[in-house]
């Protein structure tokens, strides 16, 4: 059984660009989750993806978005980069929306310069 | 919305040694609460959780507590290891569609051998 994989593990951007991230959920697992975790902080969730579908959003801007693919990996896609963007971007799958397990991938580790 | 406060922020203990975490929520409607661990450059782990139907529960080394009335839980680690090191996060999530965690800002813990 894979577990759930990030890519890439670093990246830097500078103020005002545009970022994707992706995920790979694990094997079985129809729901992503993607939170962002700030230094020394715990993670914040910015929103929930289940079936292709959006499934619950955080106190994140619209320039926070989104996508899920049929085999149900996903996307993070940030808009407009600000330097309060830099954080460890974690994306986490479950069997299902309202499962409480969520399987945590080791996550992207975003610098805005 | 609702707001997790965790303390300690640092907590250092000889191995062996037991090791108390304390988190606190404001929102009564929240009714799980789980704990993660997270080590260096890997993504959150579930260790522990609790429902609040339950005072508490016990896996092993590790038990978790709940006070419904006062709001707040504990996280409990008897005999200490070194390998119990790591940054450890409590959440709080109300019932719902999506299972969405509001986490605390996490307690590093150091296991001195």
């Amino acid at each position: 059984e894979t577990g759930v994989t990030q890519s890439p593990t670093h990246l830097i951007k500078t103020r005002g660009q545009q970022v994707t991230l992706r995920c790979s959920s694990q094997s079985g697992h129809n729901t992503v989750s993607w939170y962002q975790q700030a230094l020394g902080q715990g993670p914040q969730f910015i929103f929930q993806y289940y079936r292709e579908e959006e499934n619950g959003r955080g106190n994140f801007p619209p320039r926070f978005s989104g996508l899920q693919f049929p085999n149900y990996s996903s996307e993070l896609n940030v808009n407009a980069l600000e330097l309060d963007d830099s954080a460890l971007y974690l994306c986490a799958s479950s069997p299902t929306s309202g499962d409480n397990e969520q399987f945590f991938g080791p996550g992207t580790r975003l610098t805005v310069l | 919305g609702e707001n997790v406060e965790q303390h300690p922020s640092t907590l250092s203990v000889q191995e062996g040694d037991s090791a108390v975490i304390k988190c606190t929520y404001s929102d009564s409607a929240s009714n799980y609460f789980p704990w993660y661990k997270q080590e260096l450059g890997k993504g959150p782990q579930l260790i522990i959780d609790i429902r609040s139907n339950v005072g508490e529960k016990k896996d092993q080394r590790i038990a978790v507590t709940l006070n419904k009335t006062a709001k707040h839980f504990s996280l409990h680690i008897t005999e200490t290891q070194p390998e119990d090191s790591a940054v450890y996060f409590c959440a709080a999530s109300k019932p719902g569609g999506s299972y969405i965690p509001t986490f605390g800002r996490g307690t590093s813990l150091i296991v001195h051998p």
